[in-house]
């Protein structure tokens, strides 16, 4: 079954400090992955992608995602925190069997991963 | 400003009422979503519409009805309101990448 994890339910870093925020996922043949960020009472908005290239992938607002086949993760990344990041934080697999609804193409997103950064 | 526009914001409902959620979108794009947002579970597709005039079931379509009004629109309608509807609800587009709606709180008490 293809499915999305983000392992940890709250990350908390220090502003300036580097974020990681983790994501594996579990899909047949390659996945396409994707990171989204969702502001409090807003709809999420889209950060950067994976579908095939480099494993190092940049998006928007300084964040870039590792793609890492043999681990089965696309991690989110930025090197320097700001209190403005703060945020949810969504991974999300391009559902290719069609299995959890409708045909392909659908988005499957993991529990997210609410990121605090403190001054 | 070019985007995906969601209304009702808030709404509160007895069980057994019903109601509509609109979306509509400005983008021309083909593809349209409906998806519920609960707490630790994330997003879950309830229907979307790959076309104008089609629609299909998503990972949790049941208590819930959906139109597709014509390119722009893509409604979701619950007929008889339950507790376990209560939820936040975001319609999305997709295009290059999926664009969402800031989102419709629902409580049915």
């Amino acid at each position: 079954a293809q499915s999305v994890a983000q392992p940890e339910d709250q990350v908390n870093v220090a502003e300036g400090n580097p974020l990681t925020v983790k994501c594996t996922y579990s899909v047949s043949g390659n996945p396409y992955l994707f990171w989204y960020v969702q502001y409090p009472n807003r709809g999420l908005q889209f950060l950067l992608k994976y579908i095939t290239g480099d494993n190092l992938v940049k998006g928007s607002y300084g964040f870039e995602a590792e793609f890492n086949k043999s681990q089965t993760s696309f991690h989110l990344k930025k090197p320097s925190a700001l209190v403005s990041d703060s945020a949810l934080y969504f991974c999300a697999v391009r559902d290719i069997s069609g299995e959890y609804g409708g045909s392909q193409g659908n988005l499957i997103f993991g529990k997210g991963t609410k990121l605090s950064v403190k001054p | 400003n070019a985007g995906v526009t969601q209304t009702p914001k808030f709404q509160v409902l007895k069980t057994g009422q019903s109601m509509t959620l609109q979306c509509a979108q400005d983008m021309n794009h083909n593809s349209m979503y409906w998806y519920r947002q609960d707490p630790g579970m994330g997003l879950r597709l309830i229907y979307y519409s790959a076309s104008e005039g089609t629609t299909d079931k998503g990972e949790v379509p049941n208590g819930y009805n959906v139109s597709r009004l014509n390119k722009r629109e893509f409604s979701l309608r619950l007929e008889s309101a339950a507790p376990s509807q209560t939820s936040v609800y975001f319609c999305a587009s997709k295009g290059e990448g999926y664009t969402f709606g800031s989102g419709t709180r629902l409580t049915v008490v």
